[in-house]
């Protein structure tokens, strides 16, 4: 099983500053089924990211995905308001699928 | 544009079996695979298992084999989720979610997790 562990677990940031998260995995495997969620208070997840660095369908140009291997990176380049919320990076390249246990992005 | 609609939320005894549905509405239902994933109160997110509703197999994790069945039914465009000697601890929110191809920068893509349903709240309690 590939266990993702993403740090830090809590960021504290300012809106307009930049956030940059990191998802590590046990084991390497193709960027191309690695993919990061945005989930906020009783909502469902929302895809951000797939394939390690293309953004899904209407996700702002200040996401940004990178990473290979074994260590990816979500980056918020300037924050607003909306983007404090809990973020999961997640591969379905292996069996069993699995998530990071998540960051929490809370205003500073 | 493809949206998922689960069913309502649910009461359980401990031991009982509850199964959620998950009603796909638009886009290609039988050729994208559908997850399901569950949420603890305060937790984080945990694969359950998955279909892809032309191929009828489902693939389960480890920790649910034999207690859980994910079924889909391609005349309706319905995933279903079934678990069984439901406990305390399997209290939680319940969602189903669905890949989509995308054209993107290496090519095709076949996505986990595009579209996802509101999710279903199952409480599990005596």
């Amino acid at each position: 099983e590939i266990v993702l562990t993403q740090s830090p677990d809590t960021l504290s940031l300012s809106p307009g500053e930049r956030a940059t998260l990191s998802c590590r995995a046990s084991d390497s495997f193709s960027g191309s089924y690695l993919v990061w969620f945005q989930q906020k208070p009783g909502q469902a997840p929302r895809l951000l990211i797939y394939g390690a660095s293309n953004r899904a369908t209407g996700i702002p140009d200040r996401f940004s995905g990178s990473g290979s291997g074994t260590d990816f990176t979500l980056t918020i380049s300037r924050l607003e308001p909306e983007d404090f919320a809990v973020y999961y990076c997640h591969q379905y390249g292996n069996s069993p699928r699995t998530f990071g246990q998540g960051t929490k992005l809370q205003i500073k | 544009q493809v949206q998922l609609v689960q069913s309502g939320a649910e009461v359980k005894k401990p031991g009982s079996s509850v199964k959620v549905s998950c009603k796909a509405s638009g886009g290609d239902f039988s050729n994208y695979r559908v997850n399901w994933v569950r949420q603890a109160p305060g937790q984080g997110l945990e694969w359950m298992g998955g279909i892809v509703p032309i191929f009828r197999t489902a693939d389960y994790a480890q920790k649910f084999q034999g207690r859980v069945t994910i079924t889909a039914d391609e005349s309706t465009s319905t995933a279903y989720m079934e678990l069984s000697s439901l406990r305390s601890d399997d209290t939680a929110v319940y969602f189903c979610a669905k890949a989509s191809g995308y054209h993107g920068s290496g090519g095709y893509y076949t996505v986990e997790g595009d579209i996802w349903g509101q999710g279903t709240l199952v409480t599990v309690s005596s």
